[in-house]
């Protein structure tokens, strides 16, 4: 099956910084990403929609300044947490979009950890 | 707007016994509906998936799920219990109108007793 990847796999910086996160599909071109997060024994809720060569559309209650979202190629897009503080610390999980089979690929995840 | 809702947080059986994790949905539209399987500190593992067609989906490692309309439920089971099925398991309905939007459940914890 299709295999998407995501960079790193976990990540601890401090308060204050920023931290990129990566998520690739490896055999097939997304037009469309989408961004997760999960915090521990809770459901993922969906963050963005990301589309290549346009902006990202974000759930509402969901900081579009906080969380730049990129999706720069068919293969490519990235998550960026700027001013991370302890309370953005979860599990990001980003998924692609292959219309061809119709179906979702997840990625394994990230996982932040702010100090 | 679509929804799911999943009936259980925890489910707990024996090992050998039937598995039976219940999901609910609602859309406006003639959704696609999927279980995932997600075990601790990874991603998610697609188990089946419903499109079109047949409404009996049969999925990976025993698992199947019977989309029924009428009552807007896409119940997942397995005839048999194994200890490796323990994890976290999520149903899902996705617009194909949408944009394939993906709605994720609360998620049902599957607890397998030897």
């Amino acid at each position: 099956g299709a295999v998407v990847s995501q960079h790193p796999s976990w990540v601890i910086c401090k308060s204050g910084t920023s931290v990129k996160i990566e998520c690739r599909s490896l055999d097939f071109q997304a037009t469309t990403m989408f961004w997760y997060r999960q915090f521990p024994k809770q459901s993922l809720m969906l963050m963005a929609t990301s589309n290549e060569g346009s902006k990202a559309t974000y759930e509402q209650g969901v900081e579009k300044d906080k969380f730049l979202i990129n999706h720069a190629s068919l293969t490519l897009s990235t998550l960026t947490v700027t001013s991370a503080h302890p309370e953005d610390s979860s599990f990001y999980i980003c998924s692609a979009m292959d219309r061809t089979m119709g179906e979702q690929y997840f990625g394994p995840g990230t996982r932040l950890t702010v100090t | 707007a679509q929804s799911v809702t999943q009936l259980g947080s925890h489910v707990s059986v024996s090992e050998g016994a039937l598995v039976l994790l219940r999901c609910n949905y609602s859309s406006s539209v003639p959704p696609y509906l999927f279980w995932y399987v997600q075990y601790p500190n990874q991603g998610l593992q697609l188990l089946l998936k419903y499109t079109t067609g047949a409404t009996l989906v049969k999925g990976i490692n025993g698992f199947e799920a019977e989309f029924k309309k009428s009552e807007t439920s896409f119940h997942l089971t397995k005839p048999s219990a194994h200890m490796s099925d323990a994890a976290e398991y999520f149903c899902a309905v996705s617009d194909r109108t949408g944009g394939f939007k993906t709605i994720f459940g609360a998620g049902t914890r599957l607890f397998v007793k030897a």
